[in-house]
């Protein structure tokens, strides 16, 4: 398999405009979580889905970020308008929950810098 | 605050050396922890699960430590080599599906 697979890798923007990540998660991986990562904060979850259903948007900083999972080989997060606050990395990671429990595979990250 | 803290936040060691790394943690019911390897620019890759039952599991020349009832685990990192320079990141899984991250510990392994 070829892991998980998210793109851009590199994002540069100007406040205002709109972003949107993307992540194809590990064929057959029922849980889907998207984290952002700073200096600052280091790793925090945004929102996870499981078999495509959102389960948990607590992590959601405010009304600017959605996501979507249309399908379970296909997620979406959207920064809509972008900040300079929200530069950071932003990962993706599946995990099939009756095999290895816990056991996160992450993707490469998007490192995403509002300007 | 954060229910998992690592100590220390950086360390510098000479190739060659052994370092150990902490992780104590306030979340349950506990489930399992694991610790997570990220090299700089890369996603985290798991490195070892510990269960309730396990005291000690080793990776190589990463061997993982719990202490179930001090809450603590710890990582030593045996004859470090330069790839090991990462950050290393405690994660606790509690309360069926709910992980909770600690902030990492930057290892930097100098010639």
């Amino acid at each position: 398999d070829a892991g998980v697979i998210q793109s851009p890798r590199h994002e540069v923007t100007e406040m205002g405009q709109e972003v949107t990540l993307r992540c194809k998660p590990i064929s057959g991986h029922d849980y889907l979580f998207w984290y952002r990562q700073t200096m600052m904060r280091g790793l925090e979850l945004l929102i996870y889905f499981n078999n495509n259903v959102p389960i948990d948007d607590s992590g959601m900083p405010e009304d600017r970020f959605s996501a979507k999972m249309p399908n379970a080989s296909f997620s979406t997060l959207k920064i809509q308008p972008s900040e300079p606050r929200d530069s950071a990395v932003y990962f993706c990671a599946s995990s099939f929950r009756d095999t290895d429990p816990g056991e996160l595979f992450f993707g490469e990250g998007s490192r995403l810098t509002v300007l | 605050k954060n229910q998992v803290e690592q100590s220390p936040q950086s360390l510098i060691i000479l190739e060659g050396k052994n370092c150990t790394l902490q992780c104590n943690y306030t979340v349950s019911p506990f489930s399992n922890l694991r610790w997570y390897k990220q090299d700089t620019g890369r996603g985290p890759v798991s490195l070892t699960i510990m269960t309730f039952s396990e005291n000690t599991k080793s990776n190589g020349r990463y061997t993982a430590t719990l202490d179930a009832d001090t809450k603590q685990s710890s990582l030593h990192i045996t004859a470090s080599q330069l790839s090991d320079s990462a950050s290393y990141i405690c994660v606790v899984r509690y309360n069926d599906y709910k992980l909770s991250f600690g902030a990492g510990t930057t290892v930097t392994v100098r010639a």
